[in-house]
């Protein structure tokens, strides 16, 4: 069965502390791994698409990165605004369109 | 550029029912799909539509939910006879066409609540 897990489950740090979150997965055919960010109340806001394992991605204070059981979520000198739930989601190569699989989450929380 | 709309934001029925969610996708956007996120739960995918046409529905329940997409107007959610443990928030996402190697872009979700 495919299955994708965060960790941690939440996660505080200090604005300017570095850290990463942890997304591993288990699919049979990776077509691809996604990170969104959401808000509460908001919907899901895209963040980055992997294809292929030793891909890394990166926006502003943020790197992905994707090996063949796990992505990464590095998160650079944090800031408040980077406050929010950052899900990984996976798309199986035997599903049509854009079905995807996501963890729980990882709620993040920057203090200043 | 729009993004995608979803209506009513918020939605509060009683048990036994009707629920009706509507969805516009993005513009340029003709594939919708339907999720659920139920508390402390994940987001979990209920069906996958095209113009006109069902291509997933795998993650539908069997009986009371329904969804279609017509050739014109939004794609609706249907709950017939709701009970309190549909209470969730519903969201729908927009892809192009070429949806297989294109991300899904997410509405802000209706959040429905059964009394």
């Amino acid at each position: 069965e495919d299955q994708v897990t965060q960790s941690p489950e939440a996660l505080r740090l200090q604005e300017g502390e570095s850290s990463s979150l942890n997304c591993s997965y288990t699919v049979s055919g990776l077509r691809g791994l996604f990170w969104y960010r959401q808000d509460p109340g908001k919907g899901p806001e895209f963040l980055f698409t992997l294809y292929s394992a030793g891909e890394e991605k990166e926006k502003e204070r943020l790197k992905a990165t994707l090996t063949k059981k796990e992505s990464f979520l590095h998160i650079t000198a944090p800031k408040p605004e980077d406050s929010a739930t950052y899900l990984c989601a996976v798309q199986a190569m035997r599903n049509q369109g854009g079905k995807l699989i996501f963890g729980q989450g990882t709620e993040l929380s920057v203090k200043p | 550029n729009a993004g995608v709309m979803q209506n009513p934001r918020h939605l509060v029925r009683r048990r036994g029912q009707e629920a009706r969610l509507r969805c516009s996708p993005m513009k340029g956007h003709s594939h919708v799909y339907w999720y659920r996120q139920l508390p402390e739960e994940g987001l979990k995918f209920m069906v996958y539509l095209q113009k006109e046409n069902i291509i997933d529905e795998s993650g539908m329940p069997k009986e009371r939910f329904s969804a279609e997409f017509p050739k014109e107007g939004p794609s609706i959610l249907r709950i017939q006879q709701v009970v309190r443990g549909d209470s969730a928030a519903y969201f729908c996402a927009s892809s192009t066409r070429d949806a297989n190697n294109s991300p899904l872009h997410f509405g802000n979700g209706t959040r429905l609540t059964v009394t």
